[in-house]
């Protein structure tokens, strides 16, 4: 297994183009998450996933963001209709169901909305 | 609402010195994870802590979990220029969720 893998790594969009970002995270892990970014600051939660049901999603997110795990597997992050607000880093994190199990970050896609 | 805080947010010392880092809450957790996270790269965990006074060596990196499991700290001696670096924690309260501090961005200067 080759970690937690994000695409794109970086992603340029004009404000009000929509945008989806892919996680493939490590096959065994059973919970997905996904947090945003920005510089020198810890990561913000999202939303997470156990297989394939979307159990929390932060108040904080608005309609805009939309995420889908279909088959317990990859995840997608959707943002429709970006505004210069949304440019962070896009964090996918992986999992086992055991309580205080560590994370496994991928290299995260950074969002640049011009 | 539960916090972790981080102290301080930002250090930038040379290399050889020693440094401790802080994170502290008023919430208990049942146990406390620390990460390291490079520029354009996702956090990396290096350490968790899960019994109260428990005390984890890393190389030069000393961690300890408070004795009531609400603070943690992090110990560098003789930093060198590879520790430099975002420095998180993420306590682990009961719905498995992870609370993150807001990082110590750490420089080491050769």
């Amino acid at each position: 297994d080759t970690g937690v893998s994000q695409d794109p790594r970086h992603k340029i969009t004009k404000r009000g183009q929509n945008v989806t970002f892919r996680c493939d995270p490590i096959s065994e892990h059973n919970r997905l998450y996904w947090y945003r970014q920005t510089l020198g600051q810890g990561p913000e939660f999202l939303t997470y996933f156990q297989n394939e049901a979307q159990l929390e999603k932060s108040r904080l997110l608005s309609d805009r963001f939309s995420a889908e795990r279909p088959k317990g597997s990859f995840s997608t992050l959707e943002i429709q209709r970006t505004e210069q607000g949304d440019s962070a880093m896009y964090l996918c994190a992986s999992s086992s169901i055991h309580r205080g199990a560590g994370y496994t970050f991928g290299s995260g896609t950074r969002l640049t909305v011009v | 609402t539960q916090l972790l805080e981080q102290s301080p947010q930002f250090l930038s010392i040379q290399e050889g010195e020693n440094l401790t880092v802080y994170c502290n809450s008023s919430s208990v957790f049942s146990s406390l994870q620390w990460y390291r996270q490079e520029p354009g790269e996702g956090p990396v965990l290096l350490v968790t802590v899960v019994t109260g006074g428990e005390v984890k060596k890393l190389k030069r990196l000393t961690f300890q979990f408070g004795d009531a499991r609400k603070d943690s700290s992090l110990h560098i001696t003789a930093a060198q220029p590879g520790d430099t670096g975002l420095y998180l924690c993420a306590g682990v309260p009961s719905n498995y969720q992870l609370i993150w501090g807001a990082g110590t961005k750490l420089i080491i200067k050769p």
